[in-house]
């Protein structure tokens, strides 16, 4: 089974911090990496489908970026805010399955 | 509305009864999939399927079944539930075929097996 990590774990910011956090794949036979956000007692919904190395994709105060040759995508979300609260998740396409990592937890205290 | 639902929510079961989850897309997706989340460990990918006819596993397939008769509807059957099967399972459709395409995730059902 792939090895997909989130760090960190868990984040606590205050309202308007800046925030940011990895997700660490294999590098080799990149097809595919996908975040999701996953409010409370919600579903999870897709930001960002991301394919080629070197893609920044952004939406609204949140953007990724992704770097297949070594491994990584890292999420930044701007001038945090309480509705940004939720598990930010990535998953790694590998062939026609989806391999999630465990997510990371962000609160954002007003 | 485009959506994916689920059938039933919430379910509390005992070992050794079979149970269906049922699943069901009104996007005309082609890729549908079942999941399984519990704490720590994130969604791990149970079966998927690229169209009708078409189910392969997932990285956690032990202990469970699907069938794609129809392209909307992807049930999850569970012939002998065990308490390890206790967690909350999430449907989800991508349009085309192939994971790359974002997916659309029903509400979730939760199960627990006593």
């Amino acid at each position: 089974i792939l090895n997909v990590e989130q760090s960190p774990q868990s984040l606590h910011v205050q309202e308007g911090d800046s925030t940011n956090f990895t997700c660490s794949f294999p590098s080799s036979n990149f097809y595919a990496l996908h975040w999701y956000r996953w409010e409370t007692a919600k579903s999870p919904e897709a930001l960002f489908v991301m394919t080629l190395n070197g893609d920044e994709k952004k939406k609204g105060r949140i953007s990724a970026t992704l770097n297949t040759k070594e491994g990584y995508s890292y999420l930044y979300i701007k001038g945090s805010q309480p509705e940004d609260s939720a598990t930010y998740l990535c998953a790694f396409i590998y062939g026609n399955k989806l391999v999630f990592g465990a997510g990371t937890i962000l609160r954002v205290k007003s | 509305e485009a959506q994916v639902t689920q059938n039933p929510r919430y379910l509390i079961t005992v070992t050794g009864k079979k149970l269906t989850v049922t699943c069901s897309q009104n996007m005309n997706h082609e890729y549908m999939s079942w999941y399984r989340q519990d704490p720590g460990l994130g969604l791990r990918q149970i079966y998927y399927s690229m169209n009708v006819e078409v189910t392969d596993k997932g990285d956690v397939p032990e202990g469970y079944k699907v069938s794609r008769k129809e392209k909307r509807n992807f049930p999850l059957i569970l012939e002998s539930p065990s308490p390890n099967q206790t967690s909350l399972y999430f449907c989800a459709s991508s349009s085309l075929a192939g994971a790359s395409y974002e997916q659309y995730f029903g509400p979730g059902t939760r199960l627990t097996v006593t």
